[in-house]
């Protein structure tokens, strides 16, 4: 059973950047068949597509926060992380890594972690 | 960016009963539709792609249906651990996913 785990800093201050990794196991980050996501919601408020990473490193971002994210795999430690700078108190969110199932073919955002929570504060 | 408008917002159904939600897309895309269910608390789960391929693992009573800009997910005979949040997700503007901004769905 595949089972991803997001860790990082609760508490991040106004114009820092945010840094938060996510641990695949049960399966392989290295899988060629299978893309790594991060998503983020606003307290009480929708889903947000942040963007995802292919096992080669190839990424894709929501172009509104692309300017500012970086998403990167380590696939010797099996993870997946997520950078986004100049923060402000709207990226305040819970943060979810997924896998997304489907290279060719999209078959959903299958696996998710439980989220965290990042608050971005003084 | 394509524009996902879910209603209503709240939807309030007796267990037992069928609830039908809708998603709208600001523009075509095609079947490319999933919907996920989320708990309080919890993170999304995946119920439908292809608009209307149910998950690994997912009742035969969520049923999706649509195609183009109007879509359809279908609960029939409500069971108490359905009631929860439903968003709905394009992805054929690839790979810019967007959501709707979720139905909840709550017990009448």
């Amino acid at each position: 059973q595949v089972q991803l785990q997001e860790s990082g800093p609760g508490l991040v201050k106004p114009s820092q950047t945010l840094s938060l990794t996510c641990t695949v196991s049960g399966g392989s980050i290295s899988s060629g068949s299978y893309y790594w996501s991060w998503i983020r919601q606003p307290a009480g408020k929708g889903l947000e597509w942040i963007g995802r990473i292919y096992t080669s490193g190839s990424t894709n971002y929501n172009p509104s926060l692309k300017s500012r994210v970086t998403i990167s795999v380590d696939t010797s430690k099996n993870q997946f992380s997520l950078k986004l700078s100049s923060v402000t108190a709207a990226d305040t969110a819970v943060y979810y890594c997924a896998r997304e199932n489907g290279v060719t073919t999209f078959v959903g955002l299958d696996y998710w972690g439980q989220g965290t929570l990042v608050t971005v504060s003084s | 960016e394509i524009v996902m408008t879910q209603s209503p917002a709240t939807l309030s159904v007796s267990p037992g009963e069928r609830a039908t939600l809708s998603c709208r897309a600001s523009q075509s895309v095609s079947s490319n539709l999933a919907w996920y269910q989320q708990k309080p608390g919890q993170a999304p789960r995946l119920l439908i792609y292809g608009a209307s391929t149910r998950a690994t693992g997912i009742p035969a009573r969520f049923s999706g249906s649509g195609s183009g800009t109007e879509f359809t997910l279908t609960i029939s005979s409500l069971q108490s651990e359905d009631f929860a949040v439903y968003y709905c997700q394009q992805y054929n503007n690839w790979p810019w996913y967007t959501f709707g901004q979720g139905t909840k769905l709550e017990i009448k």
